[in-house]
């Protein structure tokens, strides 16, 4: 079993649409949570880490759930600039690797 | 631009060739980290060094890897006699918490 796993999508919305997804992660003992971001063929870029109490920067929602080891990421106001690939990410509790997941493919359209 | 930058950007080499990649990371960080990707993955980790010391090394990381961190600031990452399997983005970060800022990363393909 992968240590994070994503929907792959696509998510295909149209311009100023909500759109949501998540992942989940297998170690229980994770202690820090991202989401990354992805362009075709870029560098992964932080988009934001993700507390337990969930939190929003801008236009975009983070949530943990610890129990039941899931975190999820919502886009309001759907911009065509967010079209990306969306990494989910999991540091382990004892070490400062990353543990990515494949990348949710998110497709705005005009 | 004070990012994490990476060279070369673009390698190709023929099978059995050497290979060495460099990452400079941002000057505060004392953790750098080497990432591999492949097409449709996330990044896999490969290593990471806290200041000289290499700390952690995946089991991805066969005896034909091999990376450096003199002096704690860039570092090499070195793949002796490439096959094939290697071609992937070979993606350097650094950090000084939890956060982990990417390079550009250095694309290799193997012929």
């Amino acid at each position: 079993r992968k240590e994070v796993e994503q929907d792959p999508g696509p998510f295909n919305v149209p311009e100023g649409a909500t759109v949501a997804f998540n992942c989940t992660y297998s170690n229980s003992a994770s202690q820090s949570f991202f989401w990354y971001r992805q362009d075709c063929r870029k560098e992964p870029k932080l988009l934001m880490s993700v507390y337990s109490s969930g939190n929003e920067d801008g236009r975009f929602t983070a949530q943990l759930n610890r129990a039941s080891q899931y975190i999820s990421l919502l886009i309001r106001d759907s911009k065509l600039s967010d079209s990306a690939t969306y990494l989910c990410v999991v540091m382990g509790s004892n070490d400062y690797k990353l543990s990515f997941g494949a990348g949710t493919t998110v497709t705005v359209r005009a | 631009d004070t990012g994490v930058s990476q060279n070369p950007r673009h390698k190709i080499t023929k099978r059995g060739q050497n290979v060495t990649f460099r990452c400079d990371p941002i000057s505060e960080h004392n953790r750098l980290y080497w990432y591999r990707q492949t097409l449709g993955q996330g990044p896999e980790f490969l290593t990471y060094f806290q200041n000289e010391a290499q700390l952690e090394k995946s089991r991805l990381l066969s005896d034909r890897f091999s990376a450096e961190r003199p002096k704690g600031s860039f570092s090499t990452l070195e793949i002796q006699r490439t096959e094939q399997g290697d071609s992937a983005m070979y993606l350097c970060a650094s950090g000084d918490s939890y956060e982990q800022y990417f390079g550009p990363g250095t694309r290799l393909t193997v012929t």
